[in-house]
């Protein structure tokens, strides 16, 4: 079963409008994190936003901010005020555990791709 | 700080041919990562390092994937021979230990690795 899913596999926004990217994880867990990666055209994975699920508070980083669902597992992200340097693939990832008394690694969603339009 | 660097960028080969990948992590980074990356789709875990053990190698396809980390620095992921289906970014990633799966990592650049 996929542990990450990322519906939208492609975006697009006009420049200074706002965008959401949706994502909704599976996770039997209680205490756990979620991120939200981007990457450019030059391939690096880039961090954007990490959100604690024992916080309620939503997380934000200046024009990128959550709207976490915990009873739901919905972990979106939203681009304000969109700029051209936002164009990128936007992956969701979780920790999960990969096999039985294994530390957890980042699980990655399918990605959506994300174009800003000028 | 130098980030995650991996080289080469690119690499074009014949199918039956092998390759190599070659990671040098953040300094100070006890745990490194390989990831494959198909065209389109999200990165998925290879293998895992804790210093210079392969603590996690489970994704790893043994009968021609090979990995190795001497000294728990850098790291070289190898595939022999090499099939069409090999094609894909194989990206290199590190964090401070074993629980920086909590906090991010920090990956590099990738290898975009085309089988011929």
């Amino acid at each position: 079963a996929q542990t990450v899913t990322q519906s939208q596999p492609e975006m697009s926004v006009q420049e200074a409008e706002t965008v959401t990217l949706s994502c909704t994880y599976d996770t039997s867990e209680s205490d756990y994190y979620l991120f939200w990666y981007k990457q450019p055209p030059s391939r690096q994975m880039i961090l954007v936003i990490r959100q604690e699920a024992y916080k309620q508070q939503n997380a934000t980083e200046n024009r990128f901010s959550v709207n976490f669902q915990k009873a739901a597992k919905s972990f979106s992200l939203k681009i304000s005020d969109s700029q051209l340097g936002d164009a990128a693939m936007y992956f969701c990832a979780y920790p999960k555990g990969i096999s039985s008394g294994s530390a957890r690694q980042l699980t990655f969603g399918s990605g959506t791709q994300l174009t800003v339009l000028p | 700080e130098a980030g995650v660097v991996q080289s080469p960028r690119y690499k074009i080969i014949e199918k039956k041919q092998p390759v190599a990948f070659w990671c040098n992590p953040i300094s100070g980074h006890n745990t490194l990562y390989w990831y494959r990356q198909n065209l389109g789709q999200g990165p998925e875990l290879l293998i895992r390092y804790e210093n210079e053990e392969a603590v996690d190698d489970s994704q790893l396809p043994k009968d021609r994937f090979s990995a190795e980390r001497l000294k728990g620095v850098d790291s070289t992921l190898k595939i022999q021979p090499a099939e069409l289906g090999d094609s894909a970014v194989y990206l290199c990633a590190s964090s401070p230990g074993a629980g920086g799966a909590d906090y991010g990592y920090t990956f590099g650049s990738g290898t975009r690795l085309t089988v011929v």
